[in-house]
């Protein structure tokens, strides 16, 4: 299995921040890497997919980015409600697997 | 619209098996795949398996194959999860989620979440 590792697993900012959080596989997964937003008590929400791409309803200060094994979700502009846990996910093999998420503190 | 809802939580005895449904809308089970993912208390997510009707096919984790079915009923639009021999490891919170016919992702719409408590 490709296993996905995250970091921060948490980090506190305040509103109006920049946040990057980064995302390593593995191996390659080529561009086929997600991005979800999940708040306590309900199921995650897709943000970012392909690497780059943003969801359709999703505000556009979330970017994501990166090559290889790298990859980054950048909040530019942090707004209270985007305190949650963010997961990255590859879909290039399966299974899918998913990091463990950071967990974003609004201060 | 795309909607997922899901039945209702569960508490099961250990060694026994878990049934829970995911009615679709939308018209998904004709062009999309449905998987179905878990998430441990206080854990992350980990994907169990899927099926894409249309194409009539299914595939599932290798730590989970043996003990996990799922199954679309195009009849009723539903998806099925059944897990058996279950232990107090597989007490989590249940999703179903639109997957894509490769399955595995991206997951874009989701359904509610079903807890399933595994207790003596």
């Amino acid at each position: 299995d490709i296993q996905m590792t995250q970091s921060p697993s948490s980090l506190s900012a305040s509103v109006g921040d920049r946040v990057t959080i980064s995302c390593r596989a593995s191996q390659s997964v080529s561009t086929y890497l997600n991005w979800y937003q999940q708040k306590p008590g309900r199921a995650p929400r897709l943000l970012i997919y392909a690497t780059s791409r943003l969801q359709s309803g999703v505000p556009s200060r979330f970017s994501g980015g990166g090559s290889g094994p790298y990859f980054t979700l950048t909040i530019s502009g942090l707004q209270p409600e985007d305190s949650a846990t963010y997961y990255c996910q590859q879909s290039y093999s399966s299974p899918a697997t998913f990091g463990r998420g950071t967990r974003l503190e609004i201060k | 619209q795309v909607q997922l809802e899901q039945s209702g939580p569960e508490v099961k005895k250990p060694g026994s098996s878990v049934k829970v449904s995911c009615k679709v809308s939308g018209g998904i089970l004709g062009t999309h795949g449905v998987s179905w993912l878990r998430q441990a208390p206080g854990q992350g997510l980990e994907w169990i398996g899927g099926v894409v009707s249309a194409f009539g096919r299914e595939n599932y984790a290798q730590r989970f194959q043996g003990r996990v079915t799922v199954v679309a009923d195009e009849s009723t639009s539903t998806v099925y999860l059944e897990l058996r021999d279950l232990t107090s490891e597989d007490t989590a919170v249940y999703y179903c989620a639109r997957d894509w016919p490769r399955l595995g992702g991206p997951f874009d719409y989701w359904g509610q979440g079903t807890l399933i408590s595994v207790s003596p």
